[in-house]
């Protein structure tokens, strides 16, 4: 079976600090696929990255960036320079291709200004 | 106009009572699928469909049923509701694609509220 672990429950920043979430996962496939979601205030999941397990490069968005490690299960997450709009319960998500998302039990990130 | 809707938006009912939320999706996708979030417990995969004929189970099923009216309507039934089902419920579609996932693009979520 598949499962994800979010180990951070909470997370509070102060604004401009640079902050990692970290997400673990478990299956025996070779094949699968990591998300992160971003569940702001507001209520919505936005969808924020995708990778493939074949793919190990990390991955850089503006101020986000995605460190993937095969070694350790682990698909982690950096916001840096963090403002007060990052804050949100972000999640982290696994699917075998043709499966539904098992999520993480999500980190709630404050960034207080 | 938003690609995947969910209505109602919030909902307050009483123990035993049947209650239907109901999502529909302009992405053209031919998989949807139900969630529900709780505190502290991420989202719970309630059922799927593939396509139109077919449904399956997730994790929590117990207590609800779906319906897969037309590829982009997929329908929430709580046959007699009752309190601990209180939750935030999304809906969520993706595409199948050869040889990969597609992503999955989620509703606004249904706020229900069960007394």
């Amino acid at each position: 079976a598949q499962k994800v672990t979010q180990a951070q429950t909470e997370i509070s920043v102060v604004e401009k600090e640079d902050v990692t979430l970290d997400c673990v996962y478990e299956t025996r496939d070779t094949t699968y696929y990591l998300f992160w979601y971003k569940q702001p205030p507001s209520g919505e999941l936005v969808f924020l990255i995708r990778r493939n397990s074949f793919d190990e490069q990390n991955e850089i968005s503006g101020r986000y960036s995605w460190n993937f490690q095969k070694s350790t299960s682990s698909f982690n997450f950096t916001i840096t320079a963090s403002q007060v709009v990052d804050s949100a319960v972000y999640f982290c998500a696994l699917s075998l291709g043709n499966t539904p998302l098992v999520f993480g039990k999500g980190t709630r990130l404050s960034v207080i200004a | 106009d938003a690609d995947v809707t969910q209505t109602p938006r919030n909902r307050i009912t009483k123990t035993g009572k049947r209650i239907m939320l109901e999502c529909s999706q302009t992405k053209g996708h031919d998989r949807m699928y139900w969630y529900r979030q709780d505190p502290g417990l991420g989202l719970r995969l309630i059922y799927y469909s593939f396509d139109v004929k077919d449904i399956n189970k997730g994790e929590i099923s117990d207590g609800y049923s779906v319906s897969r009216q037309a590829q982009a309507k997929f329908s929430l039934s709580l046959e007699s509701a009752i309190p601990n089902q209180t939750a935030l419920y999304f809906c969520a579609t993706s595409a199948t694609r050869t040889g990969m996932i597609d992503t999955q693009y989620f509703g606004p979520g249904t706020r229900l509220t069960v007394l």
